[in-house]
């Protein structure tokens, strides 16, 4: 099984920097994504860490530790249209049974940015 | 990125009738898809695998009866929501996996209404 944890809700200034964290439990862990969610819309991908370290990409950055089962997402100069929902996600390797990848998510961290 | 269309967008039925879903990839082949169910505030729920040519695979708990799920080609898999109650009202959202970069991408979504 999996469990997945996340802090339900947080408030940030534009042009501010947020750090979201996940922490995880899971057997067979095989990366681990994060996804933004507008409401009422699907998820769509952010960032995806497989190994140990820091992922840069713009003004988005993700970090993992595999043996503290943790990670975060970072946003910097947040703009308004970043307020959603940031949801990470661990995906699972294959079993006998379940014979491809699937993807747990967390319940999401609501991001509020006011001007 | 790639591109995943469900239809329909929204749908509202009564009680005891049943609904099909439909998810397609529009811009590449998709072995696998996948099939979530999202309540309000809640997180996604992965409900089954749908693999192209065979049977899917379904998470515990969720009936297969109930949820009927089909993946005739390479770009469409559908969800039929049978003999549908209220407690099915929700938002179902399906994701088809891209070889390679192994990232599940999102189709917008079909909010389900059932009276």
């Amino acid at each position: 099984g999996q469990n997945i944890d996340q802090p339900t809700e947080m408030t940030a200034t534009e042009g501010a920097i947020v750090q979201i964290n996940c922490t995880y439990q899971t057997s067979g862990f095989n990366g681990l994504f994060w996804y933004q969610q507008h409401a009422g819309e699907a998820p769509t991908f952010l960032s995806y860490n497989v190994l140990d370290g820091l992922e840069e990409k713009g003004r988005f950055s993700s970090f993992l530790s595999r043996s503290k089962g943790y990670s975060y997402l970072l946003l910097k100069e947040l703009q308004m249209k970043d307020s959603a929902s940031y949801l990470c996600a661990v995906r699972q390797r294959p079993t006998l049974y379940y014979g491809n990848n699937r993807l747990a998510f967390g319940k999401g961290n609501q991001v509020v940015v006011i001007p | 990125g790639a591109v995943v269309s469900q239809h329909p967008s929204r749908v509202i039925c009564k009680s005891g009738t049943s609904v099909k879903i439909e998810c397609r990839s529009l811009d590449f082949q998709a072995t696998t898809m996948f099939w979530y169910r999202q309540f309000p505030k809640k997180s996604l729920m992965l409900m089954a695998t749908s693999n192209e040519g065979s049977k899917a695979t379904y998470e515990q708990g969720v009936e297969k009866d109930k949820f009927l799920i089909n993946h005739a080609s390479l770009t469409l898999s559908t969800l039929t929501v049978t003999s549908a109650h209220p407690e099915d009202s929700s938002f179902y959202i399906c994701s088809a996996r891209l070889r390679g970069p192994e990232t599940q991408y999102f189709g917008p979504g079909t909010r389900l209404l059932v009276l």
